[in-house]
């Protein structure tokens, strides 16, 4: 049972535009969330989190959005860039003293056109 | 501040033997974690080290182990290796007690012949 879903495995936009990555999650008590960016050949490196108190948080052009009632958060990147070409994993704790032990979804490969 | 190393970046066994591998967390991390991706899927949680206690555990058999020293180093073993046990393992970092975010170091990339 995967507690923590990406159902879309692939998305690509165009330079510019926004790019909208969403997860679920079926564990309600998940309380922390995080996204991270995965580069070919790196370790994921993290972008933004979000505790359930929340429902937005706003790091320069990445704002992540929290509906706890539907289980589900997106990651919004605007504007999108060339360089935001990676894999974008979801990841949810416990909280936020136990996110060492996360649990991952499978990510979503976003490529960004030029 | 250097980031989370580990080491050997690449290595290649045959069924039935161990490995260990060796992670270094950021300099005042205390809290180490280790995390199995294989092709195509997510990281798969497998243990986290605090003050040298395990602290959680994931879903793995008994073959996979750990350990943490006091300088918070860590290391993790793999006995009787088997061909699904090939994959990129991740070990990540955190500030202390109250996690937050974690760091990872590039992985360690094992195959199993």
């Amino acid at each position: 049972d995967q507690q923590v879903k990406q159902n879309s495995p692939s998305l690509s936009v165009q330079e510019g535009r926004i790019s909208i990555l969403n997860c679920d999650y079926t564990n309600s008590m998940f309380d922390y969330f995080l996204w991270y960016k995965k580069y070919p050949a790196e370790g994921p490196t993290f972008l933004i989190s979000i505790s359930s108190i929340k429902d937005k948080n706003e790091d320069g052009r990445f704002t992540v959005f929290l509906n706890k009632s539907a289980k589900h958060l997106s990651l919004h990147i605007v504007p999108s860039q060339p360089g935001d070409s990676a894999v974008y994993f979801c990841a949810a704790s416990a909280s936020s003293t136990n996110a060492g032990k996360s649990t991952f979804g499978d990510g979503t490969t976003l490529t960004v056109k030029p | 501040k250097a980031g989370v190393t580990q080491t050997p970046r690449y290595l290649i066994k045959t069924r039935g033997q161990q490995v260990t591998l060796s992670c270094s967390p950021i300099s005042g991390h205390r809290s180490v974690s280790w995390y199995q991706q294989t092709p195509g899927q997510g990281l798969q949680f497998l243990f986290e080290y605090f003050s040298e206690t395990q602290r959680n555990k994931g879903n793995f058999p008994g073959r996979f182990s750990g350990r943490q020293f006091s300088n918070s180093r860590s290391e993790m073993n793999v006995s009787t290796l088997e061909l699904g046990d090939s994959a990129l393992y991740l070990c990540a970092s955190g500030q202390g007690a109250n996690t937050g975010e974690l760091f990872f170091g590039e992985g360690s990339r094992l195959t199993v012949l």
